[in-house]
């Protein structure tokens, strides 16, 4: 079993949706998760980093984090075609980061 | 965030050559990271290069295939040596911030290709 799980995709949402990204993990160390995003042929950038359970809101970004589900997710609010993109879920313990094989979202307008 | 660069961008290698990547920072940093991103795979880390001491590789990696140095606290060079197709990968470099909370910040990442 992989630590952590993520559902490729790809997804395809019009201009303006509500999107729901998702990764479970199974290791309780993990301390520390973030999301990034990388777009095609460049590399992946930080979006949102989490270290307690609850939720964490950035513009049209929101991450949540579920400990005792050992789930976390990214939404994003009145998504534009400019979101497109592969988002990749990492997880952190030990200084150690462990990536979900990413999520490719098309957003289209 | 610190800035990143790698040479090269893309290349395209015959097999049994072997390619040197090159990570530059534009601050100093203690750590620094390679990792490789196969199609359809999570990006995998390959090793952890400190400043003035032996490269730590991840199970699966061994430093006769992908020597690392890490002459400085802003450069560190990743080497695909005896190169095969099953090398053909994205390798990035990454670093860590240095602020508390920082996490790690990629580099664009070097495309090979190996025939």
């Amino acid at each position: 079993q992989k630590e952590v799980e993520q559902d490729p995709g790809p997804l395809s949402v019009p201009e303006g949706a509500i999107v729901s990204l998702n990764c479970t993990y199974s290791n309780s160390a993990f301390q520390y998760f973030m999301w990034y995003r990388q777009y095609s042929r460049k590399g992946p950038e930080l979006l949102m980093y989490t270290y307690s359970s609850g939720n964490k809101e950035d513009g049209r970004f929101t991450a949540q984090v579920d400990k005792s589900s050992k789930y976390i997710s990214l939404f994003i609010r009145d998504s534009q075609p400019s979101d497109s993109a592969t988002y990749l879920c990492a997880m952190e313990r030990t200084d150690k980061l462990i990536f979900g094989t990413g999520t490719r979202l098309q957003v289209f307008p | 965030s610190a800035v990143i660069s790698q040479k090269p961008s893309r290349d395209i290698c015959q097999r049994g050559t072997s390619l040197t990547i090159q990570c530059q920072v534009d601050s100093q940093v203690t750590m620094m990271f390679w990792y490789r991103q196969q199609p359809g795979q999570s990006l995998t880390l390959i090793a952890t290069a400190n400043q003035g001491s032996e490269a730590t590789y991840e199970s699966g990696f061994v430093i006769d295939k992908f020597p690392i140095s890490r002459p400085n606290l802003t450069f560190s060079t990743l080497t695909v040596s005896n190169m095969s197709p099953e090398d053909s990968s994205i390798y990035l470099c990454s670093v860590t911030g240095t602020a508390l909370t920082d996490t790690q910040y990629f580099g664009p990442g070097t495309r090979l290709t190996v025939l």
